[in-house]
C-alpha cells in the first residue's frame, strides 16, 4: 500500500544549490502533480503531467523543472535554491484527473538558507 | 479575480453546531469538484467529491451549482475531530488547463467543547 512516496521527507539547502524532490506512485496513474503550499497559505500548483513524456506549467513554475519518463516518477528539480522556495512541497496523482481522487504523498518540508 | 475562492475564515463553532462552507470559481469549463480536508502540517486528503445533483456522506453534504459557480460544504453536529482545513478544489478537464487542479486558500474550522 505504498501509494504515493516523497523523499526526502526534510532538507535544508543553501542559497543557490540544487536538488531534486522525487515523488514516485505505484498504482499506475496517468495524471501526476507537484505543489508547493506556505505557512498559512493554500497549495499552489507548480507542474503537472497528464501522462509519460508529458508535463505542463501550474501557476508559480518558475525555478523549477520537471520531467516525466515514466508513469510511476515524476521528479521536481531547483536548479539555483533561493529563501523564497521554502515551502512545504506535496507530490500528488491521480488516474484520469476527473472524477477520480487524488492521492497526495506526506510532503517534503524544504528550508533554504 | 482568484481562480478558487473560499470564505475567508476562520470559523471558530461548538460541538454540535452547523456550519457551512462556500467556495466560488471563476472557469465556466471546470468539470470536476472536491472538497479535502488538511489537518496541521500533514497532506490535504479527500473529504468527498462534490456532483450536480448534490452528494452526501453522513453529517456532511455537498452542493454545487454550475450556473452560479459555486460549490458548499455543509458539516452537521459538528466534532472536535472536524477541526481542520477545508480545502474547494476544482479540476478543468478542457481547453490549455487540461488536467489541471486549483485549490483554493481554504478555510480553518476550529470545534470546540
Amino acid at each position: 500500500n505504498a501509494g504515493v512516496t516523497q523523499t526526502p521527507k526534510f532538507r535544508i539547502l543553501k542559497i543557490g544549490q540544487s536538488m531534486t524532490l522525487q515523488c514516485t506512485q505505484d498504482m499506475n496513474h496517468n495524471y501526476m502533480y507537484w505543489y508547493r503550499q506556505d505557512p498559512g497559505m493554500g497549495l499552489k500548483l507548480i507542474y503537472y503531467s497528464v501522462g509519460a513524456g508529458i508535463t505542463d506549467k501550474g501557476e508559480v513554475p518558475n525555478g523549477y523543472n520537471v520531467s516525466r519518463s515514466t508513469t510511476e516518477d515524476f521528479p521536481l528539480r531547483l536548479e539555483l535554491a533561493a529563501p523564497s522556495q521554502t515551502s512545504v512541497y506535496f507530490c500528488a496523482s491521480s488516474y484520469r484527473g476527473s472524477e477520480e481522487p487524488q492521492h497526495f504523498g506526506d510532503g517534503t518540508r524544504l528550508s533554504i538558507l | 479575480r482568484k481562480e478558487v475562492e473560499q470564505d475567508p475564515g476562520p470559523f471558530n463553532v461548538p460541538e454540535g453546531a452547523t456550519v457551512a462552507f462556500n467556495c466560488t470559481y471563476s472557469n465556466s469549463a471546470s468539470q470536476s469538484f472536491f472538497w479535502y480536508r488538511q489537518d496541521c502540517r500533514k497532506e490535504p486528503k479527500l473529504l468527498m467529491s462534490v456532483y450536480s445533483s448534490g452528494n452526501e456522506d453522513g453529517r456532511f453534504t455537498a452542493q454545487l451549482n454550475r450556473a452560479s459557480q459555486y460549490i458548499s460544504l455543509l458539516i452537521r453536529d459538528s466534532k472536535l475531530s472536524d477541526s481542520a482545513t477545508y480545502l474547494c478544489v476544482v479540476l478543468n478537464a478542457g481547453g490549455t488547463s487540461y488536467g489541471k487542479l486549483t485549490f483554493g486558500q481554504g478555510t480553518i474550522l476550529t470545534v470546540h467543547p
